[in-house]
């Protein structure tokens, strides 16, 4: 079993849907992040967090400590969005575990 | 500032060749880290470079090596290359002293083994 599972591995919406991505861990974190990228590989990070709630934009991601789990949520989706999503978590003095993605497609 | 950099983007080599993959770290980071993603999958940790020493190592065998100059650049080295090491190497930089933890992502040197 990995030690970070994201869920669901692909996932197609209409523009306009209300997107959400989870993130479950198994290991004891520091912070965790959630990352996007685009075909051709480049990773933009989008939030880190270790605890409550963070809001970018059309962009929300929530994290609860005890249940071991995080939540990215993306309001009024936009084809723009497509992207693969990855969440990963912080272990030790920064070292990164990564969940397998999440490959999201918005169609217009 | 340029960010976190890595040369070349994309590299083609056969097996059991050797290839030396560079990164520059954003302005004002001292630690760098690699890592190695494989296609359709999330990048698993290889190694970190902190104060020109490796700091942490993944589950990669002895055949990936590293090094940090004292410009806080990088490189990692992979030897007796395999069909299986084609991937898209990530470099992350961060401050090992910041206590948010942030890291940085280059855009990633495609490697495909012939």
């Amino acid at each position: 079993k990995n030690e970070v599972e994201q869920s669901p591995q692909n996932l197609t919406a209409q523009e306009g849907e209300f997107i959400t991505i989870n993130c479950s861990y198994s290991v004891g974190i520091s912070a965790l992040h959630w990352l996007q990228q685009h075909p051709g590989g480049g990773i933009v990070s989008l939030f880190m967090l270790s605890s409550g709630k963070k809001k970018h934009g059309r962009l929300i991601a929530t994290i609860n400590i005890q249940e071991k789990h995080s939540s990215l949520h993306i309001t009024a989706s936009h084809p723009r969005d497509s992207a693969v999503y990855i969440c990963a978590v912080v272990q030790g003095a920064q070292k990164l575990v990564f969940g397998q993605g999440t490959r999201l497609t918005i169609n217009p | 500032d340029a960010g976190v950099t890595q040369s070349p983007t994309h590299l083609i080599k056969t097996r059991g060749q050797q290839v030396t993959l560079r990164c520059s770290p954003k302005s004002g980071h001292d630690t760098v880290s690699w890592y190695q993603q494989a296609l359709g999958q999330g990048p698993q940790f290889i190694f970190q470079y902190y104060e020109e020493e490796e700091r942490q190592r993944g589950n990669f065998p002895d055949r990936f090596s590293g090094h940090q100059f004292p410009n806080y650049s990088s490189e990692l080295n992979v030897n007796a290359l395999l069909l299986g090491d084609s991937a898209l190497y990530l470099c992350a930089s961060s401050p090992l002293a910041g206590e948010r933890n942030e890291q940085f992502f280059g855009p990633g040197t495609r490697l495909t083994v012939l």
